[in-house]
């Protein structure tokens, strides 16, 4: 089991371009959390999803962000039209279904530059 | 507000010496409180959580009510304890949800 896979683990881009962020849960696995970290700060919630299902996305960014889990295949994290305060480090975390929040393992994360 | 706060961005320690890294909370509900590790060009991985009570690697952590307090503690730190140390906090009403502090970045010197 190779654990949570975030792909790319760099990603620069320039303003108004658009940013995907893939993430692989492990094998087992049906729920996805993406996190974010800006420069200096810690980790912010930004969305829960299950297979196919956003469960809680009050993390999210009203505008220009979605996330995705579809029933085959990673979750995505996509950024429209991206801005220099997106800049920041993205980390995935999955958990197999029915487990508590302290079953989740870490993704390394996938920085983004927005330039 | 639910908040989290690591005040020490930076300790650093000599090898043998005591280490404690300072963890405050706020939070409305019953917090479940958790310290995660996150080791050089590594993931974050959970290293304790107060309702185990237990302790991993020498680190312990009590939880202190009163002062909304989840201080890291380790009397004798190794060198190989250096990486970054996260705080966190959660709901026991909403697992899935985490509110992280800032980080506190542990130097242990030889």
């Amino acid at each position: 089991n190779a654990g949570v896979m975030q792909n790319p683990r760099h990603l620069v881009r320039r303003r108004g371009q658009e940013a995907r962020l893939r993430c692989s849960p492990m094998k087992g696995h049906s729920h996805v959390y993406w996190y974010r970290q800006l420069p200096e700060e810690g980790l912010k919630f930004m969305v829960y999803l299950q297979k196919e299902n956003i469960i809680d996305e009050s993390g999210m960014p009203k505008e220009r962000f979605s996330a995705e889990f579809p029933k085959e295949g990673p979750s995505i994290l996509r950024i429209q039209q991206v801005v220099r305060g997106d800049s920041a480090a993205y980390f995935c975390a999955s958990s197999p279904p029915g487990g508590s929040w302290t079953e989740a393992f870490f993704g390394q994360g996938t920085r983004l530059t927005v330039v | 507000a639910q908040r989290v706060t690591q005040p020490e961005k930076l300790l650093s320690v000599f090898k043998g010496a005591p280490v404690e890294l300072k963890c405050n909370y706020s939070y409305s509900g019953s917090p479940e409180l958790f310290w995660y590790v996150q080791y050089s060009r590594q993931r974050l991985q959970l290293l304790l959580r107060h309702i185990s009570r237990e302790s991993i690697k020498g680190f312990t952590a009590d939880l202190n009510k009163g002062e909304t307090s989840f201080h890291l503690k380790k009397p004798f730190a190794q060198e190989e304890d250096s990486a970054m140390y996260y705080c966190a906090l959660s709901g026991r009403q909403n697992f899935n949800k985490f509110y992280f502090g800032s980080g506190t970045k542990l130097n242990v010197k030889p």
